[in-house]
């Protein structure tokens, strides 16, 4: 069954230090994976696709199949940063999303 | 450009009431579209998916049912709520035979009293 993981619920790290979200995966096919975030009183938003292999403020997550993970990492975190955020999976033709439990980010001065 | 509507934005309602919550997408055909309920620490459970108007597929049984009445509207209800519908609704669309990406809209807090 098609499963996400994200081990942890909250992550508080300063200001310019580095952060990394974990997430794994269970999945048989071949996966598509997305990090969704969302900021305090705006609504969900796409933040990076691992096809697209790009960096969007700041943030690169790489696909390992090896470890079936897919990490979201930051070298220098800012007080924006701080979000919720979700790493989600593609699972069948219909579109649908398999949402990992979060992870709060609270990045402090 | 396409944008995704909800409403209300928050909704208080008693036990054993109905519910209509509208989700509308603008600037695009045919999407698929999704039912979300989000509640702390576990992450979006998807309710119901509609891939054309009609077609309705649900994912957990439950109180709530679906309906796609045009194109690009998905209604989600309720005869009588529980206390445990409780939660943030959150709508969202993605373009059919194009990736998994997928649009929300801003959510609906239903408190049930």
């Amino acid at each position: 069954a098609q499963r996400v993981t994200q081990p942890e619920k909250l992550l508080s790290v300063f200001k310019g230090a580095p952060v990394e979200l974990k997430c794994n995966y269970s999945y048989s096919g071949s996966p598509e994976l997305f990090w969704y975030v969302q900021y305090s009183r705006q609504r969900l938003q796409l933040l990076l696709r691992h096809i697209s292999r790009e960096s969007i403020k700041g943030f690169t997550a790489d696909l390992n199949k090896g470890e079936t993970s897919f990490h979201l990492k930051k070298p220098f975190a800012q007080e924006e940063d701080s979000a919720m955020y979700y790493c989600a999976l593609g699972v069948d033709s219909w579109g649908k999303l398999q949402f990992g439990a979060g992870t709060q980010v609270v990045v402090t001065p | 450009s396409q944008t995704i509507h909800q409403w209300p934005a928050t909704l208080v309602q008693p036990v054993g009431s109905p519910l209509s919550l509208e989700c509308t997408v603008e600037g695009t055909s045919n999407p698929n579209l999704y039912w979300y309920r989000q509640a702390a620490g576990r992450g979006l459970q998807l309710l119901f998916y509609s891939v054309g108007i009609g077609q309705i597929s649900s994912e957990v049984p439950q109180n709530l049912s679906a309906s796609r009445p045009q194109d690009r509207q998905f209604i989600l209800s309720s005869k009588k709520l529980l206390l445990s519908d409780s939660g943030f609704y959150l709508c969202a669309w993605r373009k059919t035979s194009v990736s998994y990406e997928q649009y929300f809209g801003p959510g609906t807090r239903l408190t049930v009293t």
